[in-house]
């Protein structure tokens, strides 16, 4: 089974409004961190925020918050006042305990449309 | 210089040559990785090292070679590559601690393509 997963290989937003891009996971360890990055057309993978499995409180890191839901396995990222910078490809990410492997979605394109 | 440092950026090889990926981490971190990225799939982990010991080979083939020979430079030694090697290599580094500082830190990655 995949281990993350994202069902939107491409996203639309206007200008200022706000986004949600989705990510499932699956794991049985019980902890876990959740990693979302954003990735340009440069290459570069950037990192944008982190959940923790045992943070109590939704991630928030300027324009990007988490949306997390423990129970349904998701850690949804809201963008909100989208900027044409943030057209880019994200990338939803797991990392179990402290293990080396970093599992990663398929990615979902985000275009913003003026 | 910071970060992480991929060289070349783009390199373009025939099937018979021998080439080398080369990654410079000025972080100060102790594990460095290699990830495969190819279109329409999830990132590949193909290699780790913790403090130059090499912890992960996910399943590569022998025709990709790291060399890890401290903890701030890693190698990706490319000979007798396929066509569908073609692919952008992204190499990263991170602490190897748990939580938010246990994150990756990329480089802008190579962009290799084989004829």
């Amino acid at each position: 089974a995949q281990k993350i997963t994202q069902t939107q290989p491409g996203m639309f937003v206007q200008e200022k409004e706000a986004v949600t891009l989705d990510c499932t996971y699956d794991t049985s360890d019980p902890s876990y961190g959740l990693f979302w990055y954003k990735q340009p057309s440069s290459g570069e993978m950037i990192f944008l925020i982190y959940q923790g499995s045992y943070d109590q409180q939704n991630a928030t890191e300027g324009r990007y918050s988490l949306n997390f839901q423990k129970a349904r396995k998701s850690a949804n990222l809201v963008i909100s006042a989208s900027q044409l910078g943030d057209s880019a490809m994200y990338f939803c990410a797991m990392r179990e305990g402290l293990s080396n492997q970093f599992y990663f979605g398929t990615g979902t394109s985000l275009t913003v449309i003026p | 210089e910071t970060g992480v440092t991929q060289t070349p950026r783009h390199l373009v090889m025939g099937m018979t040559n021998k080439k080398s990926l080369k990654c410079e981490q000025h972080l100060g971190h102790n594990a460095m990785y290699w990830y495969k990225q190819s279109a329409k799939k999830p990132l590949e982990l193909m290699f780790v090292y913790n403090f130059k010991e090499q912890t992960e080979n996910n399943s590569v083939p022998s025709r990709f070679s790291p060399e890890c020979p401290n903890s701030s430079h890693l190698f990706l030694h490319l000979h007798t590559l396929q066509p569908e090697d073609s692919a952008l290599y992204l190499c990263a580094s991170s602490q190897q601690t748990g939580g938010k500082a246990g994150e990756l830190f990329f480089g802008e990655g190579s962009r290799l393509t084989v004829l």
